[in-house]
């Protein structure tokens, strides 16, 4: 049983680059979520997916989009790397959307991203 | 502005002492609070829940308080080991049905 998996596990992009990270959850959840962690900031949500077919925004969308492709998987995109997107990216997923409802996040194992 | 807050300095500890670890939080009332613990380069891991109405939670070795009056949760873990060591971080849910977390105190237990 995988829980949620993540690639790529590390990238370095240079500023103005593209690339998507991928997220995929085998455990029939219904909620996805992308947060990034950096120093003294704590995870901060960047996008979230209720359900399959939507998407939202979190605290800190700017410069990021989100695809949910099915119930599995759950994608984030950078368009245009700038340095301040430098960080560990996670990906989680929950049974039913956290803060509306209890219920704990399932995290992957991170994607750590360099943008020089 | 609705804030969660951990100490950020570690907590350094001697194996078999119990380890306390403070999560505040201010101008909200979150219906829960969640505590995770996490690895240096793993991701977060759940660890317990704990509701407005319940004063304490256990697990093995672990115990957590809610107290709304004081706006704090507290997280001990008793007869502490080595292993226990990682970052713990706390999370709630806010008045925008969001879960937010603090950003979480370091850990450290030595034999």
């Amino acid at each position: 049983n995988a829980g949620v998996t993540q690639t790529p596990k590390f990238q370095v992009l240079k500023t103005g680059q593209s690339m998507t990270l991928q997220c995929a959850q085998d455990m029939n959840h219904n909620s996805m979520y992308w947060y990034r962690q950096d120093p003294g900031m704590g995870l901060r949500l960047i996008y979230y997916s209720a359900s399959e077919g939507t998407t939202d925004k979190g605290e800190v969308p700017n410069g990021y989009n989100v695809s949910r492709l099915n119930k599995r998987e759950f994608s984030l995109r950078l368009e245009s790397a700038a340095p301040s997107q430098t960080s560990v990216y996670f990906c989680a997923s929950s049974e039913v959307l956290v803060g509306v409802n209890t219920g704990e996040l399932f995290f992957g194992e991170g994607s750590r991203l360099t943008v020089l | 502005s609705q804030k969660i807050e951990q100490n950020s300095e570690a907590l350094n500890i001697q194996e078999g002492k119990t380890a306390t670890l403070t999560c505040n939080y201010t101008n909200y009332s979150p219906a829960y609070l969640q505590w995770y613990r996490q690895d240096p380069g793993r991701g977060p891991v759940f660890l317990l829940l704990i509701r407005e109405n319940e004063k304490e939670k256990r697990k093995e070795r672990l115990k957590v308080t809610f107290d709304t009056t004081l706006k704090q949760s507290l997280f001990h873990i008793t007869a502490s080991q080595p292993a226990d060591s990682a970052t713990y971080l706390c999370a709630s849910n806010t008045g925008f049905q969001k879960l937010v977390f603090g950003t979480g105190t370091r850990l450290l237990v030595s034999p």
